[in-house]
């Protein structure tokens, strides 16, 4: 039982390049999140999934698309990448009930020039 | 806007003490979370709180809940070096979203000295 994985842990970009953060559970998790962490910002939300089929805009969703391609997978798309979007990138996922605890990955290191 | 905020943000103290840290937020939440955050690593969840006079303890850790107040606490009792981290309380951001994401404090990054 992995938990919530992420690749790549780190990735370096040019300003406008663009690429995908990849992201899985196998907790059978009805819910996903992605969020960013900046130095002493905590983490801010960027989208989030509730269930398969559906996403929504969290706190910070501009720069950002994200694709819930199936119950295990929640992909985050960065299009044109700005040197503002240079952060640790988590995503999360949790059960439905009366906690709905999330549980994190390891993060993604992003730089971007 | 839901704001949550901690304090203190940096906290230097000395093992065999005892301290508090606190989580104000502005709105009415369902549930308040605490998760750990070691150096370069991810989070850890710590405590999850449902209701008003909530208590949980986790070895020298105790976290307590006032939703009259909006506020949370996390007491350190005889704090170890092991306990050196950065503490995160966060809450639901929608009320009664559950599934919707948190809003997370700042952080208070705590070093527990010899």
């Amino acid at each position: 039982n992995a938990g919530v994985t992420q690749t790549p842990k780190f990735q370096v970009l040019k300003t406008g390049q663009s690429m995908t953060l990849q992201c899985a559970q196998d907790m059978n998790h009805n819910s996903m999140y992605w969020y960013r962490q900046d130095p002493g910002m905590g983490l801010r939300l960027i989208y989030y999934s509730a269930s398969e089929g559906t996403t929504d805009k969290g706190e910070v969703p501009n720069g950002y698309n994200v694709s819930r391609l199936n119950k295990r997978e929640f992909s985050l798309r960065l299009e044109s990448a700005a040197p503002s979007q240079t952060s640790v990138y988590f995503c999360a996922s949790s059960v439905s009930g009366i906690t709905h605890t999330q549980y994190f990955g390891p993060g993604t290191r992003l730089t971007v020039l | 806007e839901l704001k949550v905020e901690q304090n203190p943000l940096f906290l230097s103290m000395q093992e065999g003490k005892n301290y508090t840290i606190y989580c104000n937020y502005s709105t009415t939440s369902d549930r308040l979370y605490w998760y750990r955050q070691d150096p370069g690593k991810s989070l850890e969840s710590l405590f999850v709180l449902l209701s008003n006079g909530a208590v949980k303890q986790e070895g020298r850790l105790m976290a307590s809940l006032d939703t009259k107040a909006r506020l949370s606490t996390l007491h350190i009792t005889a704090a170890v070096h092991d306990l050196s981290a950065t503490y995160f309380c966060a809450v639901d951001m929608y009320s009664g979203g559950g599934a919707d994401g948190l809003t997370f404090g700042k952080g208070t990054h705590l070093i527990i000295q010899p």
